[in-house]
C-alpha cells in the first residue's frame, strides 16, 4: 500500500491549491481517503474524509464552504483543494487511508506555504 | 483548543512507565471509539491503538490503552528511547466529525 502526495506549494493569501494523493497495492475504491493537516508547530487536525466508491464526503464544520474532496478513480487519485488560503492555513497537508478512524496507511505528506 | 484533552507532556526514564490521558465529553469518547496516534519527528503519524485497547499487528505489546466513560489512557510500559515522539488521541464526535487530542509529547529521560 503506497500513498503518494503531490509537492509542495507556495501560494498567496486568497488564493487556491489543490493537493493530490495517488493510491496504489489496493483496491481503490475500497477505503476511505481522510485529509489530516499539521500546522507547523502544532497538532493533528482532520479536515475530513472521501469515499473513493461514490465520491461521498464529510467535511470538518470549519472547513465547510472552503475545502472540496473529489477523486478520480480511473488514475487512482484522491484531491484535496482549499480555497481562500490564509496564513493560518500554512500546514503540512497528510492524505490517509481508513477504515473509519483506523488510518493504517499515511501520505509522505505536502507542505503548503501561504504567504504574500 | 482541542475538544479531546491531553496533557501537552509526560516523561520518564528507560525502563519505567508512562500514561497519557485523553478527556472528552459524552459526545465524542462517551460514545465512540478511541483511537491513538504516534508521531515521531519529522514523519507522518503512525496508529498505535485501535478501537480503544486494540493493537495493529507489529505494534509492540508495551503499548496499552483504555478507556472508560469519557476517558481513556494509552500507557507505555519498559519505556524506551525511541518511543520518544509526540502521541495524539482521536474519536469521532456525534456528528461524524473527527477529532484529535492536542497532543502530548513523551520525553525519555
Amino acid at each position: 500500500v503506497q500513498l503518494v502526495q503531490s509537492g509542495a506549494e507556495l501560494r498567496k493569501p486568497g488564493a487556491s491549491v489543490n493537493v493530490s494523493c495517488k493510491a496504489s497495492g489496493y483496491t481503490f475504491t475500497a477505503y476511505f481517503i481522510h485529509w489530516v493537516r499539521q500546522a507547523p508547530g502544532q497538532g493533528l487536525e482532520w479536515m475530513g474524509w472521501i469515499n473513493p466508491h461514490g465520491g461521498g464526503t464529510n467535511y470538518a464544520q470549519k472547513f465547510q464552504g472552503r475545502v472540496t474532496m473529489t477523486r478520480d478513480t480511473s488514475t487512482k487519485t484522491v484531491y484535496m483543494a482549499l480555497s481562500s488560503l490564509r496564513s493560518d492555513d500554512t500546514a503540512v497537508y497528510y492524505c490517509a487511508r481508513g477504515v473509519g478512524f483506523y488510518l493504517g496507511f499515511w501520505g509522505q505528506g505536502t507542505l503548503v506555504a501561504v504567504s504574500s | 483548543q482541542s475538544v479531546l484533552t491531553q496533557p501537552p507532556s509526560a516523561s520518564g526514564t528507560p525502563g519505567q512507565s508512562v500514561t497519557i490521558s485523553c478527556s472528552g465529553n459524552s459526545s465524542n469518547i462517551g460514545s465512540n471509539d478511541v483511537y491513538w496516534y504516534q508521531q515521531l519527528p519529522g514523519t507522518a503519524p503512525k496508529l498505535l491503538i485501535y478501537k480503544n485497547d486494540k493493537r495493529p499487528s507489529g505494534v509492540p505489546d508495551r503499548f496499552s490503552a483504555s478507556k472508560s466513560g469519557t476517558s481513556a489512557s494509552l500507557a507505555i510500559s519498559g519505556l524506551r528511547s525511541e518511543d520518544e515522539a509526540e502521541y495524539y488521541c482521536a474519536a469521532w464526535d456525534d456528528r461524524l466529525k473527527g477529532l484529535f487530542g492536542g497532543g502530548t509529547k513523551v520525553t525519555v529521560l
